[in-house]
């Protein structure tokens, strides 16, 4: 059974970097055709797409978020990682690692249970 | 980018009822790569359909997708308890990944 964990900080100072890391658990992230997302949702509001990645670094991004977003792969601990920079607390939000449900296809069958994280000095 | 847009905002239905929620694109979504998702309070999404119609494993038939091009639809044959959630559409047919803003449904 395939399980994604979310680890980081909670709180983080405006213009600091937003770090966080999806533990995946029940697979290899390795896994051909599946690449790796982060989504997050603003308090109150809906879900928004971040970006992915493939095993082989490969990335794509949600424009909006593009110039201070890096998701980078460390196939050694089967983790992917979230760099978000100079935040404000409009990126306050719940973050979630999702994995698709099918290989080439961004239907998100499985998630991390997500993880709050607050820009707040 | 494909703009999604779900209407109503809240669906206020006592349990037994049927439920019709839409989604429309600004644009078509090609393939009909429409998905629908299920969110309650402190908790991550469930997909619930995919394909626009396409029901994932484990969800009961009283939930059904249907739709093409711009316009789509989640229906919910007769509430339970446990249907009482926020619903999201998301296109998967080009990046961005986009969902919709949501559909409330409440406990008349």
């Amino acid at each position: 059974q395939v399980q994604l964990q979310e680890s980081g900080p909670g709180l983080v100072k405006p213009s600091q970097t937003l770090s966080l890391t999806c533990t995946v658990s029940g697979a290899s992230i390795r896994i051909g055709g599946y690449y790796w997302s982060w989504v997050r949702q603003l308090p109150g509001k809906g879900l928004e797409w971040i970006g992915k990645m493939y095993y082989t670094g490969a990335t794509y991004y949600n424009p909006a978020l593009e110039s201070r977003v890096t998701i980078t792969v460390d196939t050694s601990q089967n983790q992917f990682s979230l760099n978000l920079r100079s935040v404000t607390a409009a990126d306050t939000a719940v973050y979630y690692c999702a994995r698709p449900a099918f290989s080439k296809k961004d239907v998100f069958e499985i998630w991390g249970q997500g993880t709050v994280v607050t820009v707040s000095s | 980018e494909i703009v999604l847009s779900q209407s109503p905002g809240t669906l206020s239905l006592s349990l037994g009822e049927g439920a019709t929620l839409s989604c429309r694109a600004s644009q078509s979504v090609s393939s009909n790569y429409l998905a629908w998702y299920q969110q309650k309070p402190g908790q991550a999404p469930r997909l619930l359909i995919f394909g626009a119609s396409s029901r994932a494993t484990g969800i009961p038939d009283r939930f059904s997708g249907s739709g093409s091009g711009t316009d789509f639809s989640l229906t919910i044959s007769r509430l339970e308890p446990e249907d009482f959630a926020v619903y999201y559409c998301q296109q998967y047919a080009q990046l961005p990944l986009t969902f919709g803003g949501g559909t409330k449904v409440e406990i008349k």
